[in-house]
């Protein structure tokens, strides 16, 4: 039963352009939501995190939307860069817990 | 240098071998886990520990076993290797001290499993 949900394994866009990630949840017990990116033959890196008692979070380009009602969470990356084509995984915390919940990926490939 | 680092990177193993995968650090931090990640399916993950004398069991326990040898070194063994082992496995560490127990990653041992 996957409680971390990215339904879109790609997205293909132009550089300039926004790029929307997208990933639900079904846990209301999760306190923190984090995005990271992953390079091939690379580990996970963090790109940032939104609490849940949040509804924004911005860093730079990257902003992460939640949206609790709907049990939905977005990775905005504004203006898409060549560089930020990697696989994005959001992740869910339970409540203190320290375990990480992941979704599948969405590959992200910003085109020149 | 990096601050989490996993030996080997690659292994190529036959069914009925036992592995063993093995992570270090040197950030200080007192929590370690191991996932692995397959196509379609993210990272999933398989045990982790909060401190030396700690031990938890993750969602894909089964056919797994770890050891933590001390506060920065945690190894992932497979006892009898079989075919569906064969994936890309990742250490990571988090200090719980922080407000968001933020994970950092391994660079990753691609294993394959025959």
């Amino acid at each position: 039963d996957q409680q971390v949900k990215q339904n879109s394994p790609s997205l293909s866009v132009q550089e300039g352009r926004i790029s929307i990630l997208n990933c639900d949840y079904t846990n209301s017990m999760f306190d923190y939501f984090l995005w990271y990116k992953k390079y091939p033959a690379e580990g996970p890196t963090f790109l940032i995190s939104i609490s849940s008692i949040k509804d924004k979070n911005e860093d730079g380009r990257f902003t992460v939307f939640l949206n609790k009602s709907a049990k939905h969470l977005s990775l905005h990356i504004v203006p898409s860069q060549p560089g930020d084509s990697a696989v994005y995984f959001c992740a869910a915390r339970y409540n203190q817990g320290g375990k990480l919940i992941f979704g599948q990926g969405t590959e992200l490939s910003v085109k020149p | 240098d990096a601050d989490v680092t996993q030996t080997p990177r690659n292994r190529i193993t036959k069914t009925g071998k036992r592995i063993m995968l093995e992570c270090s650090q040197t950030k200080g931090h007192d929590r370690m886990y191991w996932y692995r990640q397959d196509p379609g399916l993210g990272l999933r993950l398989i045990y982790y520990s909060f401190d030396v004398k700690d031990i938890n069991k993750g969602e894909i326990s089964d056919g797994y076993s770890v050891s933590r040898q001390a506060q920065a070194k945690f190894s992932l063994s497979l006892e009898s290797a079989i075919p569906n082992q064969t994936a890309l496995y990742f250490c990571a560490t988090s200090d719980q001290t922080t407000l968001t127990d933020t994970q950092y990653f391994g660079p990753g041992t691609r294993l394959t499993v025959l």
